[in-house]
């Protein structure tokens, strides 16, 4: 079974500092992409980042960053210069023909 | 092109009676999906439609949902029979055939069955 855990059900930072939200996954396959996405309160699902699993290196996206350990199966989301923009439900997903996700951490910047 | 379209965006009905949602996804996406997701939890998956062809089901989901894209465009969800258990945000997605660039959601469909 392919799975996805989110250890963090809320997590909160101040404005302008730096959080990183967990992630781990168990599969059986090799080839597979990893994603975040972000859910700000009653809004829609956005791609905040992606990870190819056969690139060592780690994807950044401006103030977005992931630390990809394959062989732990862990994929942890990094936010520097928080935002209170960045309030939300940021969820950790993964696969290759169609993506499980995790149960989502809530993450609150305060000013 | 102005994203993933769903419709309606909220959908009230009583326990028993059916509902069909519909799901228009970006235009030049081959793959569309369908994930349900209850409160405080992540979206669930569904199942996937790759143009008109489905190609995987949840082994979740119940013979009361089905779901339908008979020419590679728009998708329909079906529940019949509803129960309350079934109130939920219903949300589309769509993506290029590999889905390796992420998908698009649309901003879902919110059941609520009483």
């Amino acid at each position: 079974a392919q799975t996805v855990t989110q250890s963090q059900p809320e997590m909160s930072v101040q404005e302008a500092e730096t959080v990183t939200l967990s992630c781990t996954y168990d599969t059986s396959e090799s080839n597979y992409y990893l994603f975040w996405y972000k859910q700000p309160p009653s809004r829609q699902m956005i791609l905040v980042i992606r990870q190819e699993a056969y690139k060592q290196q780690n994807a950044t996206e401006n103030r977005f960053s992931v630390n990809f350990q394959k062989a732990a199966k862990s994929f942890s989301l990094k936010i520097s210069d928080s935002q209170l923009g960045d309030t939300a439900m940021y969820f950790c997903a993964f696969g290759f023909n169609d993506m499980r996700f995790g149960a989502g951490t809530r993450l609150t910047v305060k000013p | 092109d102005t994203g993933v379209s769903q419709d309606p965006r909220h959908k009230i009905t009583k326990r028993g009676q059916n509902v069909t949602f519909r799901c228009d996804p970006i235009s030049e996406h081959n793959r569309l999906y369908w994930y349900r997701q209850t409160l405080g939890q992540g979206p669930e998956f569904l199942t996937y439609f790759q143009n008109e062809a489905q190609l995987e089901k949840s082994r979740l989901l119940s013979d009361r949902f089905s779901a339908e894209r008979p020419k590679g465009s728009f998708s329909t969800l079906e529940i019949q029979r509803t129960e309350q258990g079934d109130s939920a945000m219903y949300l589309c997605a769509s993506s290029r055939v590999t889905g390796n660039y992420g998908y698009t959601f649309g901003s879902g469909t919110r059941l609520t069955v009483v």
